[in-house]
């Protein structure tokens, strides 16, 4: 079963302008949710997360992220975006105790 | 600073000659992980240890194996390389089943 639902491969967007990089899990129980960006021929970071508490994360970079308990969302956004974000983002989810990845998202910022 | 470390960063070996990658950690997590990542794919689990329990995950090929002699080290050993080995490995820690630190990575080459 597929955990977690990255809709875009791939995102497109000129510099400066804002961006939204989507997310769906499917779970019935409670979740963890994480953003991570890979920067070519690099390790993974973490970019955000979501525990528990405010469902507004704000993370490095720039970023945040709403978690939406209500249509299982864990989208992540950024108003003005910079040539630097152009990488492959990552959605993940701990659920059942088990970490399951996203496809991932292709972010290129278009100077 | 606390971190994942992996050496080496870029490997290259020959079809068939056995390799081994090398992880270290100075977090003092108790989860390590191994992931292999194709190019523009996420991430795919090979397996990992909780403490020194040893997790193979179903469709890790029998090439493929590991070793945590202690808390802070663990190997990645493939056995007999294939041309379709070739990718990045990336090393991971967390503590129980929680946020991932990732390495960042090794570049295997297969000539």
């Amino acid at each position: 079963a597929q955990s977690v639902t990255q809709l875009d491969s791939q995102v497109p967007v000129f510099e400066e302008a804002p961006v939204e990089l989507r997310c769906n899990y499917s779970s019935s129980v409670s979740v963890y949710l994480f953003w991570y960006v890979q920067y070519p021929n690099q390790g993974l970071q973490l970019l955000l997360k979501y525990l528990s508490g405010s469902t507004l994360v704000k993370g490095i970079n720039g970023f945040e992220a709403e978690f939406n308990k209500s249509q299982t969302s864990f989208h992540l956004r950024k108003p003005s975006v910079h040539i630097s974000d152009t990488a492959e983002y990552f959605c993940a989810v701990i659920t059942g105790n088990q970490f399951y990845f996203g496809t991932g998202t292709s972010l290129t910022v278009i100077p | 600073d606390a971190m994942v470390i992996q050496n080496p960063r870029y490997q290259v070996t020959q079809f068939g000659k056995p390799v081994t990658l090398s992880c270290s950690q100075t977090l003092n997590h108790n989860v390590m992980y191994w992931y292999q990542q194709k190019s523009s794919q996420a991430p795919k689990l090979l397996f990992h240890y909780y403490d020194k329990d040893f997790n193979n995950e179903a469709d890790t090929p029998d090439n493929f194996q590991s070793r945590r002699p202690n808390t802070s080290f663990c190997f990645l050993d493939i056995r007999s390389p294939g041309l379709g080995d070739a990718a990045m490995y990336l090393c991971a820690t967390s503590r129980a089943v929680g946020e991932q630190y990732f390495g960042p990575g090794t570049r295997l080459t297969v000539t």
